[in-house]
């Protein structure tokens, strides 16, 4: 079984400044790792995943995550948020043996203030 | 081309009715999940399909929820005798094999 903990529930920015959303998870098996975002009124898109190869993953509007498997952690980071940005973020895990299914952190909501 | 489509999108209901959530995913999709979404809780795996077969039921709560995918398209998910802790958010979403996964809208259920 894996469960994920995302520890802010709410982080309030200012634009333009940088921006740490944190997850960490836990498993027995090897696990891939993934990023989504909720905009107002809308579904869930996925913003960036972790399979396999290379540890730091981009997504196109400027978000990374690092895969830190010693910390069992995969944050997500801008260096620069923009009023748009404004979004719950979910992080979320699949097991190797949990075919398909993802299970999720509880969300953190990011509000970008002028 | 069009995606994951579900609904209705809010079904108020009263206690003890039974309703039936519909969706519709991304055209060759093999893959159908649903997923339950309590008040700032994230998402909740309920059940999911590989084509018409239910692989994974281990999430759905009790008897009164029951999932079919009778042709390996649509999707409806059954709530029968509703009581006022199944008011969520309701989501469907779906994939080719273990890729990603396309979520829908959701339908927001209210029961009264």
């Amino acid at each position: 079984a894996q469960s994920v903990t995302q520890l802010d529930s709410q982080v309030p920015v200012f634009e333009e400044a940088p921006v740490e959303l944190r997850c960490n998870y836990s498993s027995s098996v090897s696990v891939y790792l993934f990023w989504y975002v909720q905009y107002p009124n809308q579904g869930l898109q996925l913003l960036l995943k972790y399979l396999s190869g290379s540890t730091l993953v981009e997504s196109i509007n400027g978000f990374e995550a690092e895969f830190n498997k010693s910390q069992t952690s995969f944050h997500l980071r801008k260096p620069s948020v923009h009023i748009s940005d404004t979004a719950e973020y979910f992080c979320a895990v699949r097991g190797g043996t949990s075919y398909g299914k993802l299970t999720f952190g509880q969300g953190t909501i990011l509000t970008v203030h002028p | 081309g069009a995606g994951v489509s579900q609904s209705p999108r809010y079904k108020v209901t009263k206690r003890g009715q039974d309703v039936a959530l519909r969706c519709d995913p991304i055209s060759g999709h093999v893959s159908l999940y649903w997923y339950r979404q309590a008040l700032g809780q994230g998402p909740e795996f309920l059940t999911y399909f590989n084509y018409e077969a239910q692989q994974d039921k281990s999430g759905l709560p009790n008897d009164r929820f029951s999932a079919e995918r009778p042709e390996g398209s649509i999707s409806t998910l059954t709530i029968q005798r509703t009581e006022q802790r199944d008011s969520a958010m309701y989501r469907c979403a779906s994939s080719q094999r273990s890729n990603e996964q396309f979520f829908g809208p959701g339908t927001r259920l209210t029961v009264l």
